[in-house]
């Protein structure tokens, strides 16, 4: 595997499930995105983890929680979701902090969300 | 909230014509990233800014990063039917935060007629 994976591509959901995005990225950086993308609206970020510390929560609401392991992997935790969640959820990396090219962010292909 | 205003919204051109799209802030901004997504897919990054008045190519791509820090410009030249998709603009706000957030503009949707 090369990039960005995501799994998985495609998700229907119930309101009272409870399911997990994965990422992972084979790029060798340490920062990790997750980004909201919802037709006519531009890309939402909703968690930064740097080093698999959490540096930024763009006030998500907590029935999305994101769990950082390790700089390689990345999991967002889906519970009690509403229908306007239904959204393309897009994972991305960079380098860290300190390093060069930090904000050239690669994206994986996305997790097709659909909430019912 | 900090915002990138992408224009135009859509555009529809003819194959082998050339293609300009931009973006505008209100703020100062130290970094432009410019992206393309097709359907299906997660955004792509194409060209990486860091100074103002840098101008960068990647094919038939140029780019270039006003020299006001609150604009930069995409340039397709001679466009084919591969060109189609959504391309973004992004850019890392004034100043800097160390968690390497981006701003991205609404896109431009280019649709390519053969």
């Amino acid at each position: 595997e090369t990039g960005v994976t995501q799994t998985p591509r495609h998700l229907v959901m119930g309101m009272t499930n409870k399911k997990s995005l994965k990422c992972e990225q084979h790029l060798g950086h340490n920062a990790m995105y997750w980004y909201k993308q919802s037709a006519k609206k531009p890309l939402e970020l909703m968690f930064v983890y740097s080093l698999e510390e959490r540096v930024e929560n763009n006030s998500v609401p907590s029935r999305f929680s994101p769990e950082c392991p390790n700089s390689s992997h990345l999991f967002l935790h889906l519970h009690t979701l509403q229908p306007e969640d239904s959204a393309l959820y897009l994972c991305a990396s960079s380098q860290g902090p300190g390093r060069g090219a930090y904000n050239e962010q690669f994206f994986g292909p996305g997790t097709r969300l659909t909430v019912l | 909230g900090q915002q990138l205003n992408q224009s135009p919204q859509s555009m529809f051109i003819q194959e082998g014509e050339d293609v300009s799209m931009n973006c505008t802030s209100s703020s100062i901004f130290n970094t432009w990233l410019w992206y393309k997504q097709e359907p299906g897919e997660g955004p792509v990054l194409l060209i990486a800014l860091y100074k103002a008045g840098e101008l960068t190519s990647n094919g038939r791509l140029t780019a270039q990063f006003g020299i006001t820090r609150k604009d930069s410009f995409l340039n397709i030249s001679a466009s084919i039917p591969s060109d189609v998709g959504i391309y973004f603009c992004a850019g890392q706000p004034s100043p800097s935060s160390n968690t390497g957030k981006l701003i991205f503009g609404q896109g431009t949707t280019l649709q390519v007629k053969p």
